[in-house]
């Protein structure tokens, strides 16, 4: 099955600077990566997303990329608020069922 | 429009005993599924449907079962509640188009002694 590897596991950063997330998987069959943030007692929800067919996605201060020769993914977060602090987790999957495999999540603290 | 709701939202239960968590969603998805959550291993899938009445392993199935009776909810349920099950269990659900993306309940919090 999917396995997915997310690094780092803690991320500390100052307001106003860049943060990068990374991840690789797999299974070369996976054609779905998206990306969720967990507040603290909050239940995960999906901030971006990608699919295979594409290398690179934004969203205002968030962009994803994707490498799938080499099977890796990667968050990147600019101009970091306190409110960017929480847990990220990436996945990959997709297919029939839907199925999403996690990595094991960053803690990403934005110091103000 | 609630969404996906979990209950109960706390329960601490002795080893040895049973117990049932139910999820509802409202928004007519297709697929349904159970994950926990343990501090730096993510969410690990436990059983998943992909539709009323079919239901199917996921990463971590032991100890745990399913049932999707009804295409709204889901049920995980626990036969003989062991400390390794200790976790916080999300229910998550997603339509049929296939967009990817996974609407997660608020998540229960089981402690087991």
């Amino acid at each position: 099955g999917e396995n997915v590897e997310q690094h780092p596991s803690t991320l500390s950063v100052q307001e106003g600077d860049s943060a990068v997330i990374k991840c690789t998987y797999s299974d070369s069959a996976s054609n779905y990566f998206p990306w969720y943030k967990q507040e603290l007692g909050k239940r995960p929800q999906l901030i971006i997303d990608i699919r295979s067919n594409v290398g690179e996605k934004k969203d205002q201060r968030i962009a994803v990329t994707l490498n799938k020769t080499a099977k890796h993914f990667s968050l990147h977060i600019t101009e970091t608020q306190p409110e960017d602090s929480a847990v990220y987790f990436c996945a990959a999957g997709g297919g029939a069922g839907n199925m999403l495999t996690f990595g094991g999540g960053t803690r990403l603290m934005v110091k103000p | 429009n609630a969404g996906v709701t979990q209950t109960p939202k706390f329960r601490v239960l002795k080893t040895g005993q049973s117990m049932t968590l139910l999820c509802a969603q409202d928004m007519n998805h297709e697929y349904m599924y159970w994950y926990r959550q343990d501090p730096g291993m993510g969410l690990r899938l436990i059983h998943y449907s992909v539709g009323e009445g079919t239901t199917a392993k996921g990463e971590v199935p032991d100890g745990y079962n399913v049932s999707r009776l009804k295409k709204q909810n889901f049920l995980l349920g626990l036969e003989s509640a062991a400390p390794s099950q200790t976790s916080v269990y999300f229910c998550a659900s997603s339509p049929l188009s296939n967009t990817g993306e996974l609407f997660f309940g608020e998540g229960s919090r089981l402690t087991v002694l």
